[in-house]
């Protein structure tokens, strides 16, 4: 089992819409939860971080977490033409040297106008 | 303030050949990171050095070598490049959150 699974895509949603993403991993001991954005030809870029169970918005996206399922997930509402790109979940790994990340594969999101 | 840097931004080889990649950040970070990034497998981590002076192996060492030549600069290594090489590498550093230096497009003939 891959140690963080997000939903393979891609997600074509029309544009206004709200795009659904989800990621599921497997270390109960996992504290810290990222969404990176990445745009084809380019680099990661963080857009949300989520450490306590619940909810957090910021702007048109919205990161929630349940420690309990192991799952996050990022919903994207009003999606745009410029948010047609690759989404990374990614969770910390603790260990005793330093604070790693796992990344899951990524779900590839079109946004159509 | 120019974050992460990356050079070279794509290189070509040889089989057998040896390149260094080279990475600098400027956010006083302390932990970097190498990456490498395939089609359908995200990114995997092939080295990272906690601080100045400490490296440890990621998910994907093998084939790879790496120095932390000081807080600034972490250098990745490839002694002998194979095909199965060819792949997008990325650096990052952290304090917390990792941010993503633009990427070296690496491909092994």
């Amino acid at each position: 089992q891959k140690e963080v699974e997000q939903n393979s895509g891609p997600l074509s949603v029309p544009e206004g819409a709200i795009a659904s993403l989800n990621c599921t991993y497997s270390d109960r001991g996992s504290q810290s939860f990222f969404w990176y954005r990445q745009y084809s030809g380019k680099s990661p870029e963080l857009i949300m971080f989520i450490y306590s169970n619940g909810d957090k918005e910021d702007g048109r996206f919205t990161a929630q977490l349940n420690k309990a399922s192991q799952y996050v997930s990022l919903l994207i509402r009003d999606s745009q033409p410029s948010d047609s790109a690759t989404y990374l979940c990614a969770v910390n790994q603790w260990s005793s040297n330093d604070y790693k990340l796992s990344f899951g594969a990524g779900t590839t999101v079109t946004v159509r106008a | 303030n120019a974050g992460v840097t990356q050079t070279p931004k794509f290189q070509v080889l040889k089989t057998g050949q040896s390149m260094t990649l080279q990475c600098a950040q400027d956010m006083n970070h302390n932990s970097m990171y190498w990456y490498r990034q395939d089609p359908g497998m995200g990114l995997r981590l092939i080295y990272y050095s906690a601080s100045e002076g400490t490296t440890d192996k990621g998910e994907v060492p093998n084939g790879y070598n790496v120095s932390r030549l000081n807080k600034r600069e972490f250098s990745l290594r490839l002694e002998s490049a194979a095909p199965s090489q060819t792949s997008v590498y990325f650096c990052a550093s952290s304090l917390n959150e990792q941010f993503f230096g633009p990427g070296t497009r690496l491909t092994v003939l």
